[in-house]
Formats: structure tokens, sequence, C-alpha cells
């Protein structure tokens, strides 16, 4: 199994609604991330979690609240977002953090936020 | 700060022609790059890497070239198909994770 996979596929949300993007993966791999991604730009690095704990935020605001519950699963928090947050959000996997080598990606969450 | 970037936005080729996707990157400590493609809606998929103490890398019809002296990087796509259509990016592997560049869209024209 090689493949990390995200739900939902597509989310809409108002600015006051609580929703939460799921990431999981079954490789073993210990660092997973999240990736948020606007149109026609490379991915940015929000989180990474390594042996799940927070290893690495990118300065990103508190209305989005990474959560680890396992080696397995991660999970994105959205909170009062704005419309501004609209983008596809991608989570990854790798072995461990920082070893070079590859991340596999999912497939991305497309959140539009009204 | 310093970045992996790429020359063109958009290259358009003709179906069954090569294909050359460029990237300059300003790290000269980086020591391990990774060229991913990313299809309409879809993630980035891993397509090959490559090493520094390597020129040049081949995989299933792709070559990834490398240049240090001038801090270059090069994706060749060989007899280019329609399925090749996507956003390829350069990325450099580090400590903090992958540092993308801004991608190239590959265009196939019939």
């Amino acid at each position: 199994d090689t493949e990390v996979t995200q739900t939902p596929k597509h989310l809409v949300m108002g600015m006051t609604n609580k929703k939460s993007l799921k990431c999981e993966q079954h490789m073993g791999h210990r660092a997973m991330y999240w990736y948020k991604q606007k149109a026609k730009k490379p991915p940015e690095l929000m989180f990474v979690y390594s042996y799940e704990k927070l290893s690495i935020n990118e300065s990103v605001p508190s209305r989005f609240s990474p959560e680890c519950p396992n080696s397995s699963l991660l999970n994105l928090h959205l909170h009062a977002l704005q419309p501004e947050d609209s983008a596809l959000y991608l989570c990854a996997s790798s072995q461990v953090e920082g070893a070079p080598g590859e991340l596999f990606f999912g497939e991305g969450s497309r959140l539009t936020v009204l | 700060g310093e970045s992996v970037g790429l020359h063109l936005p958009t290259l358009s080729v003709q179906e069954g022609d090569n294909s050359i996707i460029n990237c300059a990157y300003s790290n000269s400590a980086s020591d391990y790059f990774i060229w991913y493609k990313q299809e309409s809606g879809k993630g980035p998929q891993f397509i090959i890497d490559i090493r520094s103490n390597m020129d040049k890398r081949q995989g299933q019809r792709v070559t990834v070239l490398l240049n240090k002296t001038v801090k270059h990087l090069s994706l060749q796509i060989a007899a280019t198909q329609p399925g090749d259509s996507a956003v390829y990016f350069c990325a450099e592997s580090g400590a903090d994770g992958l540092t993308f560049g801004k991608g190239t869209h590959l265009i196939i024209q019939p």
C-alpha cells in the first residue's frame, strides 16, 4: 500500500463553520505533512509531524489546527476561515522527517470558503 | 531567502517530440533534488530524483540532468505523450522538507 488517502475530496464551508480534513497512510511512515496549494502555485508547507509530535509550524494562523492521533492519521481542523483560505490542501508522508527521500502525496482536499 | 525556481511557466510541445523542463536553484548546499508531476485535480506524483554526487539519472522515458556549476536542473521527457500534460515542479529536499519551484505547465499539441 503506497497511498495517502485524504477526505473529503471537496469541502465548501462558511466562515463560521467548523470542519476537519483527514489524512491516512499505512506505509509505516513516521513523518506527515500538511501543504497548502493555491491555483497555479507550488505547494507551501504548513505543518510537519514527526513521530506524532508537531515538529514544524510555518507560522500558520491559529484558525488551522493540526492533530496527529496516531502514526497513520493526520487531521487538520478548520475554524473561522477566511475566503482567502480557499485552496487545495495536500497531505504527504515520508519515512522520517528530514532525511532526503520521496514524499508521498494524497490527492488533496479542495476547500472553498464562502 | 534561498529558493528553487523554474524558468518557464508554460511549455508547449508537439506530441512525439522531446520536452525539456528547466529549473534553477540557489542553495549551493542542496544535495538532493526531486521532480514531481501534478495532473489537474491531483496531488504531486514523484517522477525521478537525483543526488548531488550525480550528473545524470535516467528513468523510463525521463532523464534528469544536474549541473552543479551553474546550479541548474532539467527534466527531459522523451517522445512526449498526451498523458504527460501536467504541471512539473522541481523540489529541493532539505531538513524542513521540500521546497518547491514555481512549476512549468507542459502542454501537448496534437
